[in-house]
């Protein structure tokens, strides 16, 4: 079973709908985090979480939200989708310490 | 503000060749960088992480060398293989805090 999960792994959308995109994983790592990947611009930090009671925004923050659910359950959450938040979504997760960190596989997310 | 550059965008090469993929970065105040694998959709593995402290990283036919003095990173890829072909992306951690920043790839196909 793949350490980091991501559900759903594609989605389509309609402007204006509220969407959640979920995480959860099983390395027992404190920290996660949620990226963007965008043709051309790369990965880009839209929220991240060092335990359950600390959320911190990211580069791109605006027009998402996050919840922490549990140590192992990171949540997305886009309250009025736009077409320019077409993208790949990743979930990562990192220990304290080395830093490294691990992905999920992603989220296709398409806002019609 | 980091930055991350990867040079070529895009590298095409006969099975069998040794390569090397460069990562440049503008701020030398990195506490690791890690070097990733993408598969066309899909998610990001991890294949090499490089501390601020280490001078190279060793996995397999894979080689990361780091010179955090001149801002610079290169992936040498012994022996190349068609099942190399993904993108490659480089990121560098500027903090504790695990927060990456990421270079924009460099695509790499390897032909029979």
């Amino acid at each position: 079973d793949a350490d980091v999960t991501q559900t759903p792994r594609n989605r389509i959308t309609k402007t204006g709908k509220r969407i959640m995109l979920e995480c959860s994983q099983t390395k027992g790592h404190d920290r996660m985090y949620w990226y963007r990947q965008d043709p051309g611009l790369g990965l880009r930090l839209i929220y991240y979480s060092f335990d359950v009671k600390d959320i911190n925004k990211g580069e791109i923050s605006d027009g998402y939200s996050v919840s922490r659910q549990a140590q192992a359950k990171f949540s997305l959450s886009l309250e009025s989708a736009i077409p320019n938040q077409t993208a790949l979504y990743f979930c990562a997760t990192s220990e304290i310490g080395l830093g490294e960190q691990f992905f999920g596989p992603g989220t296709r997310l398409t806002v019609l | 503000k980091q930055e991350v550059t990867q040079i070529p965008a895009a590298l095409s090469v006969p099975e069998g060749e040794n390569l090397v993929l460069n990562c440049s970065f503008t701020d030398s105040a990195i506490y690791n960088l890690q070097w990733f694998r993408q598969d066309p959709g899909k998610g990001l593995t991890s294949l090499l992480l490089i501390q601020s402290s280490q001078r190279e990283q060793t996995s397999g036919r894979l080689n990361a060398s780091l010179d955090k003095s001149s801002g610079r990173s290169t992936l040498y890829i012994a022996a190349s293989q068609p099942g190399d072909s993904a993108t490659y992306l480089c990121a560098v951690n500027t903090g504790t805090a695990s927060k990456l920043t990421f270079g924009t790839g460099t695509r790499l196909q390897v032909t029979l």
